[in-house]
This record gives structure tokens, sequence and C-alpha cells, in this order.
């Protein structure tokens, strides 16, 4: 169980294209979504907190205008990469947790391979 | 904010044992967790800890001290598929997980 999936796996887009990214849990209800990115070779970077029906939390520094999120259900969050440019290329990775979880275990997506060119 | 160090590489052979050290700095602490990561895939959950003390899952074992601010991951009887990234994460009072850079384990034959 727990199981949470993205799409697409990867995407390579041209300067100033938007893309969207999808995330959902297969088997559970996720009240709260997290996206993070990652650079190769680096730790994950929590960009913003996905609350289901109710506007996106940013970290500092990571641009809401940019990075669209919502979380229209309890099974899916979207994140929407804006007029996108190649230092947006990265690894977006999604997670969700489990209400009520005692060990504060995240699920994580297999994640999105963004590539600008 | 949160800061959080761990080694960056460890190479041990296959059998051995690994620990891996985690410290901290935080402004809320709720728990400890750590997270094993291969090469281009998810980071699968290892373990959390948010008492002081020893939590052992098969050939992993995880260890907090609160008052130490300092945590370590234990991995026993290294297999190959042990290869991969470890990162320590802090829990804060919102759920919100913040992961130190993680440390690249090497097992060779």
């Amino acid at each position: 169980g727990a199981v949470v999936s993205q799409h697409p796996s990867w995407v390579i887009c041209k300067s100033g294209t938007s893309v969207k990214i999808e995330c959902r849990s297969l088997d559970f209800q996720a009240t709260t979504m997290f996206w993070y990115r990652q650079f190769p070779k680096q730790s994950l970077m929590l960009m913003a907190t996905s609350n289901e029906g109710s506007k996106a939390t940013y970290e500092q520094g990571v641009e809401k205008d940019k990075f669209l999120i919502n979380h229209a259900s309890l099974t899916l969050s979207t994140l929407t990469v804006t007029s996108a440019h190649p230092e947006d290329s990265s690894f977006y990775i999604c997670s969700a947790r489990l209400a009520g979880d005692p060990y504060n275990e995240q699920f994580f997506g297999p994640g999105t391979r963004l590539t600008v060119l | 904010g949160q800061s959080l160090e761990q080694p960056s590489e460890v190479t041990a052979v296959e059998g051995a044992i690994v620990q891996i050290n985690c410290t901290y700095q935080t402004s809320g602490f709720y728990g400890l967790s750590w997270y094993q990561q291969h090469d281009g895939g998810a980071p699968t959950f290892l373990s959390y800890n948010a008492l002081d003390g020893l939590e052992e899952t098969g050939r992993f074992s995880s260890f907090l001290s609160r008052s130490d601010s300092y945590g370590y991951l234990l991995l026993q009887e290294l297999q190959m598929k042990d290869s991969a990234s470890y990162f320590c994460a802090v829990r804060s009072n919102d759920y919100k997980l913040s992961f130190g850079a993680g440390t690249t384990v090497t097992v060779r034959a």
C-alpha cells in the first residue's frame, strides 16, 4: 500500500513554455502532499506544501507565481512550472503523508526529470 | 531554520557495518527520519526516531539523542544493494521534512 505515482516521468520542453506534473496517491487519501526539487548529487529541497482544498504554502525563495500548485482532490496534486527556463531543469519529486501515521513517513513518487532547452 | 550535517561519502566492504552520523540544529524538532535513495530513484523511508534511543528494523538501526541533537543510522551486514545515498531529515511541527545533504554509501565486494 501507500503508493504515489508521478506523471510524466520525464519531460523535455522549450524555454518559455509551461509544464504540468501530476502527483497521485494511488491507494490512500493524502490531505497533505509535498513538492521537492533535487539537483544532481544534491539533497532534496522542499519547495512547497500542498493541502487539499487550500492554497499551497511555499518555502522561502520559491516563486509561487512560477511554480503553481493545485491540490484539487485528496489523491491529486499538480505542479505547473510556468515559463520554464534552463535553470529550472531538475528532478521534481512529490511526496504524500498518511494522516495519523506515527512514523511521519512520507511516501515519495518516482520523480519527474525536467529538461528545459 | 534547519541545519543538518552528515558525512558526504562512506565506503565499506560487503558484510561490514557502517554508521552514518547526523547532527542537526533546528528551530523546532519533532523527530529524525532516515531515507534511502538509489541513483535516479525515489527516496524510500527507513526509520523515524521521535524519542531518544535505538530503533531496530532488520539490518538497519537508527539512534537518536535529543539532548545532543545527534542521531545515526547503522547499516549491518552490508550488501551490494545497499550502495545508495542516505539522507537524514528533521521533522518540524507542520510535518515538513528538512533533509541533510546526503551520504553516498559505496559497498565493495
